[in-house]
């Protein structure tokens, strides 16, 4: 029973490129959450999807970044024209349920050079 | 929102030294879970633990909802215990609030 699984673990991007990032949630979990974690500091929520739907996106910043998760396929959190600040890792967790116990992925380390 | 504070910030054992690390939390949690950060980054899920007690090997942890806090005991410590531990509350609701952690180092 694989867990969440996220591509790629590691990405470099040059600024102004755009970063793709996917998660692949546990096999019957329909509700997945990303959360970003900056240089020596937890992790914050940013967005949380159920198939076809953004349920919640209070934690993305307004501009540049797009998450979606498709009735096929992984979900995708996609940056555009990144800068050296969106430098991060950035954690995908899914649950079963909305208030359920989530299970993280391993997650995407995205360096900006 | 809900707050999250962890202690120690940083801690230094000798190998086969225990420990206790605390997360007090400011509300009511209805998801507590405890997670270790190993030093390449990777999130490894420890305990599902929003009251009581559980063990699992040289790690236990106890939550005790009703004064909000939670600990994490590591007993025997070994050097692939290092790494950043973090203590994570949901409240009614799906967002986990993670706190700063506690960077632990055990030396050989």
């Amino acid at each position: 029973n694989a867990g969440v699984m996220q591509n790629p673990r590691h990405l470099v991007r040059r600024r102004g490129q755009e970063a793709r990032l996917r998660c692949s949630p546990m096999k019957g979990h329909s509700h997945v959450y990303w959360y970003r974690q900056l240089p020596e500091e937890g992790l914050k929520f940013m967005v949380y999807l159920q198939k076809e739907n953004i349920i919640d996106e209070s934690g993305m910043p307004k501009e540049r970044f797009s998450a979606e998760f498709p009735k096929e396929g992984p979900s995708i959190l996609r940056i555009q024209q990144v800068v050296r600040g969106d430098s991060a890792a950035y954690f995908c967790a899914s649950s079963r349920a909305e208030q359920g116990l989530a299970f993280f992925g391993q997650g995407t380390r995205l360096t900006v050079v | 929102g809900i707050q999250v504070e962890q202690s120690p910030p940083d801690l230094i054992l000798q190998e086969g030294a225990n420990s206790t690390l605390r997360c007090n939390f400011s509300d009511s949690v209805n998801n507590l879970q405890w997670f270790h950060q190993n030093p390449w980054g990777q999130l490894i899920n420890l305990f599902y633990i929003p009251s009581g007690t559980k063990q699992n090997g040289r790690l236990s942890a106890t939550t005790v909802a009703t004064e909000r806090y939670s600990l994490l005991y590591i007993s025997s410590s070994q050097t692939t215990d290092s790494g950043v531990y973090f203590c994570a509350v949901a409240s009614g609701t799906y967002k986990y609030i993670f706190g700063t952690g506690t960077r632990l180092k055990v030396l050989a």
